[in-house]
């Protein structure tokens, strides 16, 4: 049972335009939700956070959004670059467990 | 400050060997934690250390250990080695045990043959 899930294998945009990267996610316990991005040959970087208690986290060009009731989350980067092109993972963890569980990834590419 | 350091960044190894790969957090981070990635997967949780102890362990079998010395160092041993142990692995270290923000290293590509 997969416990966090990204269904776009793959996005593509165009520079300057807003890319939206989406996550589900199902256990009820997860509290804390992150996004990495991940370029090849390298491990994941952190971008950016939300916390259970908060719908918006905004951090430059990226945002993300999260709806506990429809249990999904969304990162929006805006306006989308070239150097953006990576793979994007969504994490969830629960406070109590110490562990992240992340998803599949969603490959962004961003064209000039 | 260095980053996370994974050593070897690249293994090749046949089936039913046993293989150890190293991991150094960042100096201060005191958690590591274990990852496996396979071609279209995401990142499979293994185990985190903290103190030299486990604190969580993934659903993977035991012929994946790890362990985390008192300078934080950590390693992880896979014996018997299976064609599906082919992966990235990937160390992430954090200030403390449970803190959320991760930082991962380059990682280990192993190929088992």
């Amino acid at each position: 049972d997969q416990q966090v899930k990204q269904n776009s294998p793959s996005l593509s945009v165009q520079e300057g335009r807003i890319s939206i990267l989406n996550c589900d996610y199902t256990n009820s316990m997860f509290d804390y939700f992150l996004w990495y991005k991940k370029y090849p040959a390298e491990g994941p970087t952190f971008l950016i956070s939300i916390s259970s208690i908060k719908d918006k986290n905004e951090d430059g060009r990226f945002t993300v959004f999260l709806n506990k009731s429809a249990k999904h989350l969304s990162l929006h980067i805006v306006p989308s670059q070239p150097g953006d092109s990576a793979v994007y993972f969504c994490a969830a963890r629960s406070t109590n467990a110490g562990k992240s569980t992340f998803g599949d990834g969603t490959t962004l590419t961003v064209k000039p | 400050k260095a980053g996370v350091t994974q050593t070897p960044r690249y293994l090749i190894k046949t089936r039913g060997q046993q293989v150890t790969l190293s991991c150094s957090p960042i100096s201060g981070h005191r958690s590591v934690s274990w990852y496996q990635q396979t071609p279209g997967q995401g990142l499979q949780f293994l185990f985190e250390y903290f103190s030299e102890t486990q604190r969580n362990k993934g659903n993977f079998p035991g012929r994946f250990s790890g362990r985390q010395f008192s300078n934080s160092r950590s390693e992880m041993n896979v014996s018997t080695l299976e064609l599906g142990d082919s992966a990235l692995y990937l160390c992430a270290s954090s200030l403390v045990a449970g803190k959320h923000e991760q930082f991962f290293g380059p990682g280990t590509r192993l190929t088992v043959l």
